[in-house]
C-alpha cells in the first residue's frame, strides 16, 4: 500500500462550521479509508470508500473520491467540539493488509 | 464482538533496559496484527506486521523486534532501549482476506525512555 498525504496539516474552526480535509495519493487504489485519532488514543476507523464509488455518507461525514485526480476529501458538517482530533487517510492498493498512514490533519473545533 | 487489549498504558524505562509490550485480540481468528509507533505530533510508522503465528515482517530497521507466539498475541520487544525508542506504540488487528483491510486499534502504550 501507499501513503496518503493529508492537507491541510492543521485546521481550526468554530463549532457549527463545516470542516474539509483532503488526501492525495500516487497510484491506483482498491479503496481509501479515513481514521480519527483523539489525543493520546488509538485510531478509530470512520469510513471506507471503494475505488468504484464517488461519494459516501456516514452521519455528519461525507467522503468523496476522485480517482482521476487521485484525491479524496472528508467533510464534517456542523462540527462539534468533540470532533477535535487528528484525521488520517489510508489509500489501500494491495492485498497485503498493510496500511500506510500519513501525517494527518489536526482539527480543532472551538466551542 | 472483537476487542483488542494493549498494555501497559504508560511505561517509563531507563536507557539500556529491556522492553516487552503485549497485545491480544479477542473474538476473531487468524487476524493480521500490526505494531505502529507514533512520535509526538506526527503520523504513524508501521514497525511490524504479522499474517500468522511465527510470521513477522519488519518494515524498518530498528532496535526492536516482534513475535507472535499465539494466533491472537503480538509482542513487541527490545533487549536494550535507546532514547530514540520513546514514543506512542499502537497495536492493531485487521484482515486482508476480509476484503477491506480495515484496521482496529488498541488504546496504545506511551513509552518514555530516560
Amino acid at each position: 500500500s501507499q501513503q496518503g498525504e493529508e492537507d491541510p496539516q492543521a485546521l481550526s474552526i468554530q463549532e457549527g462550521e463545516n470542516a474539509t480535509m483532503n488526501c492525495s495519493y500516487k497510484t491506483s487504489i482498491n479503496n481509501l479509508q479515513w481514521y480519527r485519532q483523539n489525543s493520546g488514543r488509538g485510531l478509530v476507523h470512520l469510513i471506507l470508500i471503494r475505488s468504484n464509488e464517488r461519494e459516501k455518507h456516514s452521519g455528519r461525514l461525507r467522503v468523496t473520491l476522485d480517482t482521476s485526480k487521485k484525491s479524496s476529501s472528508l467533510l464534517i458538517t456542523a462540527s462539534r467540539a468533540a470532533d477535535t482530533a487528528s484525521y488520517f487517510c489510508a489509500p489501500n492498493s494491495g492485498n497485503t493488509g498493510k496500511l500506510i498512514f500519513g501525517q494527518g490533519t489536526t482539527l480543532q473545533v472551538k466551542p | 464482538s472483537q476487542t483488542i487489549h494493549q498494555w501497559p498504558a504508560t511505561l517509563v524505562q531507563p536507557v539500556g533496559s529491556p522492553l516487552s509490550l503485549e497485545c491480544t485480540v479477542e473474538g476473531t481468528s487468524n487476524p493480521n496484527l500490526y505494531w505502529y509507533r507514533q512520535a509526538a505530533g506526527r503520523g504513524l510508522q508501521l514497525l511490524f506486521y504479522s499474517v500468522g503465528i511465527g510470521q513477522i515482517s519488519s518494515e524498518v530497521p530498528q532496535n526492536l523486534s516482534a513475535s507472535r507466539p499465539q494466533d491472537r498475541q503480538f509482542i513487541l520487544s527490545s533487549k536494550k532501549l535507546l532514547l530514540s525508542d520513546s514514543g506512542f506504540y499502537l497495536c492493531a488487528w485487521g484482515g486482508a482476506g476480509r476484503g477491506s483491510n480495515i484496521q482496529y486499534f488498541g488504546a496504545g502504550t506511551r513509552l518514555s525512555v530516560l
